[in-house]
């Protein structure tokens, strides 16, 4: 299965400030999801990332808070803006490197504003 | 859409003890399903997946589930947990052909001496 290579693994940010989190993956895939985990709580998809193309948000999501990048197959960022205490979250990245059924998951960043 | 839902927020079982972890899901669909664990401080990691075939679905870590497709269901077990156990295990579920994931909210399995 790909491996992630997930960065920063965890921050501390003023709020007002903005984020960027990286996820390199070994090897092409087609597409790479972003994801949320409040504290004491399950995942939430922020949006899709092909690349080429616009990222797909979630609802309740939007591009301006959370402006994805995909500048190739192997790469892409995803930037917290203007943050407030409320953003405070792991964020996860995850490729479904071998079709449906081979989901991985970088290791997470956790994200503390203060 | 899919939803899922894990009945239990915590399970508590002591050492060596046998465990189910239960999970439910609504769908209009076929579906694939899957659990991931989480450890403290770490990434998810993929227990084991069911995409077609046997319901027995056998993970890694001693881990089994099995997909009972009348009930809706993809309960966990181990027949006898260790120490290293002790982790959030989630229960998600994409719907054939289109790659998005739906996570219940995770059980925490804490395992003690």
């Amino acid at each position: 299965s790909a491996v992630i290579s997930q960065k920063p693994s965890r921050d501390i940010c003023q709020r007002g400030t903005s984020l960027t989190i990286q996820c390199q993956v070994d090897s092409q895939v087609t597409m790479m999801f972003w994801y949320r985990q409040q504290p004491g709580q399950s995942l939430t998809l922020i949006a899709t990332a092909n690349q080429g193309s616009e990222a797909t948000y979630e609802s309740g999501f939007v591009i301006d808070k959370f402006p994805i990048s995909r500048p190739n197959l192997t790469f892409s960022t995803l930037t917290v803006s203007n943050m407030s205490p409320e953003d405070s979250s792991i964020y996860l990245c995850s490729v479904d490197g071998q079709g449906i059924g081979g989901y991985t998951f970088g290791s997470g960043t956790r994200l503390t504003v203060v | 859409a899919q939803s899922v839902t894990q009945l239990d927020s915590q399970v508590p079982v002591f050492e060596e003890a046998p465990v189910e972890l239960r999970c439910n899901y609504s769908s209009s669909v076929s579906v694939y399903l899957f659990w991931y664990v989480q450890y403290p401080n770490q990434g998810l990691q993929l227990l084991l997946k069911y995409l077609s075939g046997s319901t027995l679905v056998k993970g890694i870590n001693g881990f089994e589930a099995e997909f009972n497709k009348s009930q809706t269901s993809f309960h966990l077990r181990k027949p006898s947990v260790h120490i290293s156990d002790t982790a959030e295990y989630f229960c998600a579920v994409s719907e054939q052909g289109y790659s998005t994931l739906t996570f219940g909210k995770g059980t925490m399995l804490l395992v003690s001496p």
